[in-house]
């Protein structure tokens, strides 16, 4: 079936250091979606990327959609204690719109 | 943006007991809901695809008898986890996706830790 890993499965840096976690499909995706996790919390939508090839940017963070559609990452610039959570990818299932398959996501810590 | 509420947030209960979690969409019609299962340090597992007014869709591995779901209005999805033991202690979350639009993102309910004793 399908599958998404993500590696590192956990990183730890010192506050102001950037941050990158990579997201790989074994299908290609029509798109391909980032959530965040805070401890304790539920998956909070960070964006959504449809285009072979295409970077968004939200402040800190870049996101890139492989040219394949098979691939993704996502880096932060400048790690802040706030960023502290774990980030998934997801992606539809093979043949279908809405059902998402989620990444085996990356644990991010941050200390000062 | 887009509410979804999840309500219990926690429960603790006995083993053999019957526990209904609910899922409602607060500003936007959800033509689908989906019912995820996450373990602790783990990711998401999607369980079910919830649509309004037909019965759900199980994934492989999923027991609809122990896991029922129903959907009886464009706001609301319910899970019931009946006889619940200790192997079913878990984080449950429901997320929901808007009417029209494919590829629509999801929105997350804030989850419902359930643990049985």
């Amino acid at each position: 079936g399908q599958q998404v890993m993500q590696i590192p499965q956990y990183q730890h840096v010192q506050e102001g250091e950037d941050f990158t976690t990579y997201c790989n499909s074994s299908t290609t995706l029509s798109n391909i979606q980032w959530y965040k996790q805070r401890p304790g919390g539920h998956p909070v939508f960070l964006i959504q990327l449809v285009k072979s090839g295409e970077v968004k940017k939200q402040k800190r963070l870049t996101f890139q959609f492989g040219e394949a559609k098979k691939n993704s990452s996502l880096h932060i610039t400048a790690t802040q204690t706030t960023d502290v959570g774990t980030y998934f990818c997801a992606g539809p299932f093979t043949g279908t719109a809405s059902k998402l398959t989620f990444g085996t996501g990356t644990r991010l810590q941050v200390t000062l | 943006g887009a509410v979804v509420s999840q309500h219990p947030s926690r429960v603790i209960c006995k083993s053999g007991t019957s526990v209904k979690i609910e899922c409602r969409s607060l500003d936007f019609q959800a033509t689908t809901m989906f019912w995820y299962r996450q373990f602790p340090k783990q990711s998401l597992m999607l369980m079910a695809t919830s649509n309004e007014g037909s019965k759900a869709t199980y994934e492989q591995g999923v027991e609809k008898d122990k896991f029922l779901i129903n959907h009886a209005s464009l706001t609301l999805s319910t899970l019931t986890v009946t006889s619940a033991h200790p192997e079913d202690s878990s984080f449950y979350i429901c997320s929901a996706s808007g009417y029209g639009v494919s590829n629509q993102p999801q929105h997350f309910g804030d989850g419902t830790r359930l643990s049985i004793l």
